[in-house]
Parts: C-alpha cells; sequence; structure tokens
C-alpha cells in the first residue's frame, strides 16, 4: 500500500526567504506527483504535475523534483511571499487515477 | 466553466439522520472522486466512478456510506445514519484523461452533534 510523508509538518519563515519543502512515497511504481495547495476552509488548487518520466516541473517561483528511484520529490519555492502561506500538499497517483496524499506541509511566511 | 461545483458548502445534522452531500464535475471529466479530509487522517479516498461506474468504493468506510452517479453530471454521498465521527470535509474531485487534469470541489463541511 502507497504511504506518503511530508516533512515538516509546519514551517514558518520570514519574507523573501528560499524554502524546500519534501515528500516521500513508499511505492516508486508511481504514474505522476502532484504538489497542491490548500488555503484555509478551501478546496484543493493543483500548483505542478511531474509525469513519473519527468525529473521536474517549474512554475514561477515554484519547481518541482521528482526522484522516482528514491522515492522522493521536493517543492521549492523561491522568495516567499505572505500570500504563500498555506498548506501543501503532495499527492501520487499510482496509475488508477486515485490520488494517495501526504499530510501536509502547513506554511507560515512572515511579512 | 465554473469548476466542480458541490452542495451544501455547511451542514449540520443531528445523529442518526440522513446526510446527503452532492456534486457537479466538470463538464467532459471522466473520472469523479470523493475524499474526506479530517485532522486526524488527512485526505482519504472514500470512492471513485469512471463513466460514472464505481471502479472502487473500498475507501467507504461501513454500510452507512453509499455514493452514486446516474449521469455524467451529477453525483452523490449519502450517510444513513449519520454519527459524530462522521464529522469532516467532503471533496469532490473530477478528472480528465487528456489532458490529464484533476479539480477539486470547495468542500461540505459536515458536522454531526
Amino acid at each position: 500500500k502507497q504511504e506518503v510523508t511530508q516533512i515538516p509538518a509546519a514551517l514558518s519563515v520570514p519574507e523573501g526567504e528560499n524554502l524546500v519543502l519534501n515528500c516521500s512515497f513508499t511505492d516508486s511504481a508511481i504514474y505522476n506527483l502532484q504538489w497542491f495547495r490548500q488555503d484555509p476552509g478551501k478546496g484543493l488548487t493543483s500548483l505542478l504535475l511531474i509525469q513519473s518520466s519527468q525529473r521536474e516541473q517549474t512554475s514561477g517561483r515554484l519547481n518541482a523534483s521528482l526522484d522516482k528511484s528514491s522515492g522522493r520529490s521536493t517543492l521549492y519555492i523561491a522568495a516567499s511571499q505572505p500570500g504563500d502561506s498555506a498548506t501543501y500538499l503532495c499527492a501520487v497517483d499510482t496509475g488508477r487515477r486515485a490520488l494517495t496524499f501526504g499530510s501536509g506541509t502547513r506554511l507560515q511566511v512572515q511579512p | 466553466d465554473a469548476g466542480v461545483i458541490q452542495s451544501p458548502r455547511h451542514e449540520v445534522t443531528e445523529m442518526g439522520q440522513e446526510v446527503t452531500l452532492r456534486c457537479k464535475p466538470i463538464s467532459g471529466h471522466d473520472y469523479l472522486f470523493w475524499y474526506r479530509q479530517t485532522m486526524m487522517r488527512g485526505l482519504e479516498l472514500l470512492i471513485y466512478f469512471n463513466n460514472n461506474v464505481p471502479i472502487d468504493d473500498s475507501g467507504m468506510p461501513e454500510d452507512r456510506f453509499s455514493a452514486k452517479m446516474p449521469n455524467a453530471s451529477f453525483s452523490t454521498l449519502k450517510i444513513q445514519p449519520s454519527e459524530p465521527r462522521d464529522s469532516a470535509v467532503y471533496f469532490c474531485a473530477s478528472s480528465s484523461a487528456v489532458p490529464y487534469g484533476y479539480t477539486f470541489g470547495s468542500g461540505t463541511r459536515l458536522t454531526v452533534v
């Protein structure tokens, strides 16, 4: 059974810092991996999707990497802003379409 | 497109009552998912459909939970009878095959007292 772990559970940084969120998964036979953002009381917004054949994806200040063999992904956020404050969730699709989620990293960016 | 639409946004009900949550997926998406989010267990898959057919309901916690998708534009998740431990946020999501996309609704916050 696929298990997804995210470290750290919570992170507080001053504005402008670069930061890295970590995600690990137990079964490397994945179809893709996604990073989502969830604001309090809201739904999930997809940030980046990495196919199993890819090593990384970039969108603006966000960069996600994937190392399938070691079962790890990182989300790098450059020059963090208070508006980046949210919970970030990692999820893997093993090919059956349903996603297995990590428990998330709650990020607070201090102005 | 208005995205995935869930109703109601909030539901407060008494233990033992029947609860029905509703979802309208994005037009053209052929997968529909029901997830539940709690502080203790995070986001868990309950059931998903492909082309209106249930594919995997192994995440449905008990016989008190049932889900239907009578057509491509509507799905329901029913809890009967409801219990306080069912209190959670229930998310519906839909997905397309080509291009691959995954869209979540805003969720229904259920409180059973």
